[in-house]
């Protein structure tokens, strides 16, 4: 089946410490996203890639990081620069053209810090 | 003035009524509006899609734009409690989706 696969499914952090959230796509669509999604606050863009080996910081990039290196996977990086990371993450792919606003999105992931 | 207002509810309505869910903005420039629907802990999945005013049908969903007036709206018809969601209203100017402005979405219960 086509689609978006998010893992894990439930991530915990400790304080100082690197997390990694892993995103892989089969859709073939060349634009990729990640969201944060804070209880009462909607969805906020962290940062997005629109080919390989490029990307583009979202409204709340800082605390973050992620990678490109594959059309399939787009890895978020939650740093311990980022102070309250606890939230439900997202990751969505579009394709280009006349459809580039349709998000597909993945099932999320949910990060606690212990 | 938020780009995208959308009352969070929670909106409590009976099996079988018809449901209406909206959006007002503040941004002329918005072309295309989508609704997603989020389950519980899900990801959000894409409803309706629509470019620039007017209306759309998909079986039981209506997506209503009005530009003139900023202000957009799902409706729901025969509602089922699977129905049961939070329904995010999202808007864009065009030119993809890292340009898209989402609501923070309306929780619908549909009473059994």
């Amino acid at each position: 089946d086509g689609g978006i696969t998010q893992s894990p499914k439930y991530l915990f952090r400790k304080e100082g410490q690197n997390v990694t959230l892993s995103c892989e796509q089969n859709l073939n669509h060349d634009a990729m996203y990640w969201y944060r999604q804070d209880p009462g606050q909607g969805l906020r863009l962290i940062y997005y890639s629109q080919i390989v080996n490029d990307f583009q910081k979202g409204d709340i990039a800082e605390g973050y990081s992620v990678s490109r290196e594959k059309k399939e996977s787009f890895p978020l990086t939650v740093t311990s620069a980022q102070k309250n990371p606890t939230a439900f993450y997202l990751c969505a792919s579009s394709g280009v053209g006349v459809t580039n606003e349709k998000l597909f999105f993945g099932s999320g992931t949910q990060l606690s810090v212990l | 003035q938020k780009e995208v207002e959308q009352d969070p509810g929670p909106l409590s309505v009976p099996e079988g009524a018809i449901v209406s869910l909206n959006c007002t903005y503040s941004n002329s420039a918005f072309q295309y509006f989508m609704w997603y629907r989020q389950y519980s802990r899900k990801g959000p999945e894409l409803l309706m899609y629509t470019y620039s005013s007017g209306n759309k049908e998909d079986g039981r969903f209506t997506a209503q734009v009005d530009k003139s007036s900023k202000y957009i709206s799902l409706f729901i018809r025969d509602s089922q409690p699977s129905d049961s969601a939070t329904y995010l209203c999202a808007m864009s100017r065009g030119g993809g989706a890292d340009g898209l402005t989402f609501g923070k979405g309306t929780h619908l219960i549909i009473q059994p």
